[in-house]
């Protein structure tokens, strides 16, 4: 099975600082997605930004970018500006663009605190 | 986006009792919804898939006969916690899947706190 692996438990940021986010994860696939959901103390899981990982250009969306490095089989996230709001647990996931089921494999999370 | 729902969004229940809780597709169909559970402060750990119109598929050390899902219709996926007792306590998740043409994106919903007393 797909290992995603988060090495950060908890990170901080200053308000309007940039802070990254680590992810790595181990395949055999050729084909996949990664994602970057956001889960704030309401529990609903949002998603923040997704990978293909055929694409070679890095997805951005507003302030959130990543670093896909599919040799390395690292997946970073990157906030810039950070405000209040971004403040949750971050979790990053795999899924199979093949398999059956194209279940996700989650992380276990970091855990964002923004710092006023 | 696309929405789905979630019902109820928290229940608390007798040790013996049964829960069941509902995850819709609001405007689309999801031919496949997959159901997560949460403890605190952890990651969230798939339980079963399950398909439209078939038998659900559940994942290794997770007990089917406890844990009972139907998934009726295109926009209907329930999950039925039988005789529950306190260690069932926790959040669960239902993701529901939207394919367009060659895009597949899974959305969550907001997911159900169980609380067995």
């Amino acid at each position: 099975a797909q290992t995603v692996t988060q090495s950060q438990p908890e990170m901080s940021v200053q308000e309007a600082e940039t802070v990254t986010l680590s992810c790595t994860y181990d395949t055999s696939e050729s084909d996949y997605y990664l994602f970057w959901y956001k889960q704030p103390p309401s529990r609903q899981m949002i998603l923040v930004i997704r990978q293909e990982a055929y694409k070679q250009q890095n997805a951005t969306e507003n302030r959130f970018s990543v670093n896909f490095q599919k040799a390395a089989k690292s997946f970073s996230l990157k906030i810039s500006d950070s405000q209040l709001g971004d403040a949750a647990m971050y979790f990053c996931a795999y899924r199979s663009a093949t398999s059956p089921g194209n279940q996700f494999y989650f992380g276990t999370g970091t855990s964002l605190t923004v710092i006023p | 986006g696309a929405v789905v729902s979630q019902h109820p969004s928290w229940v608390i229940c007798k040790s013996g009792t049964s829960v069941k809780i509902e995850c819709r597709s609001l405007d689309f169909q999801a031919t496949t919804m997959f159901w997560y559970r949460q403890f605190p402060k952890q990651s969230l750990m798939l339980m079963a898939t399950s398909n439209e119109g078939s038998k659900a598929t559940y994942e290794q050390g997770v007990e089917k006969d406890k844990f009972l899902i139907n998934h009726a219709s295109l926009t209907l996926s329930t999950l039925t916690v039988t005789s529950a007792h306190p260690e069932d306590s926790s959040f669960y998740i239902c993701s529901a899947r939207e394919v367009k043409s060659i895009q597949e994106t899974q959305y969550f919903g907001p997911g159900t706190r169980l609380l067995v007393l």
